[in-house]
């Protein structure tokens, strides 16, 4: 049984550029967040996604957006990189009618801005 | 709002010796959850335990212990005979309100030595 993965691996962006960070959730999971990780933070949220439509958003600009498909897998898109958008990004999926059970975490995409 | 708070920025020790990793936390809601996640440098975040509100039962699993008291606000977890293997960043988070979002505190470096 495949756990959360995460693609690519690592990423080199420019300032200014776009990129797309992707996440397939565990199987049987419905529920795809997404966190960012700076160098020495803890994890911050940035959204999550149900049934296609993001349920819940964190303190993050419009810049970062995503989507979820039918098959539940799902994508992060960050627009007019910033040297600041430098971080690990983590995906996690939660089983369905999961609101207070674990999140299962991905390896994370390491996105470095230049 | 949540808050989670690990005071302790990196820990120190010897192989066998016993170890405890603080961590506060507040929040509002009369429901919600404590995690610890574990994450070795490949970035993963591994799931180590969940506590519900209404569950102040310590709980052991292996040489791993976890002291929840509600009073204190408190969630703290303890290593006893620590190994080098549990060298990584260790991360309590606090799920509250719908949809699972998690909220983590910065972590703790923990560095077992021979």
């Amino acid at each position: 049984d495949a756990g959360v993965t995460q693609s690519p691996t690592h990423l080199i962006k420019t300032r200014g550029q776009q990129v797309t960070l992707r996440c397939s959730p565990k199987s049987g999971h419905d529920t795809v967040s997404w966190y960012q990780q700076a160098l020495g933070q803890g994890p911050q949220f940035i959204f999550q996604y149900y049934e296609e439509e993001e349920r819940q958003r964190g303190n993050f600009p419009d810049r970062f957006s995503g989507h979820q498909f039918p098959n539940y897998s799902s994508e992060l898109n960050v627009n007019a990189l910033l040297l600041g958008d430098s971080a690990l990004y983590l995906c996690a999926s939660s089983p369905p009618n999961g609101l207070y059970t674990e999140a299962f975490f991905g390896q994370g995409t390491r996105l470095t801005v230049v | 709002a949540q808050k989670v708070t690990q005071a302790q920025t990196e820990i120190s020790v010897v192989e066998k010796e016993d170890v405890t990793l603080d961590c506060g936390y507040e929040t509002r809601d009369t429901t919600y959850y404590l995690f610890w996640y574990k994450q070795p440098p490949s970035g993963e975040l591994v799931f180590l335990i969940r506590r519900n509100s209404f569950d102040e039962q310590n709980e052991i699993s292996g040489r791993y212990s976890w002291n929840f008291q509600k009073s204190t606000s408190s969630f703290n977890f303890t290593i006893t005979a620590s190994q080098v293997v549990d060298s990584a960043v260790y991360f309590c988070a606090l799920g509250a309100g719908p949809a699972s979002k998690l909220t983590f505190g910065t972590g703790t470096r923990l560095q077992v030595t021979l």
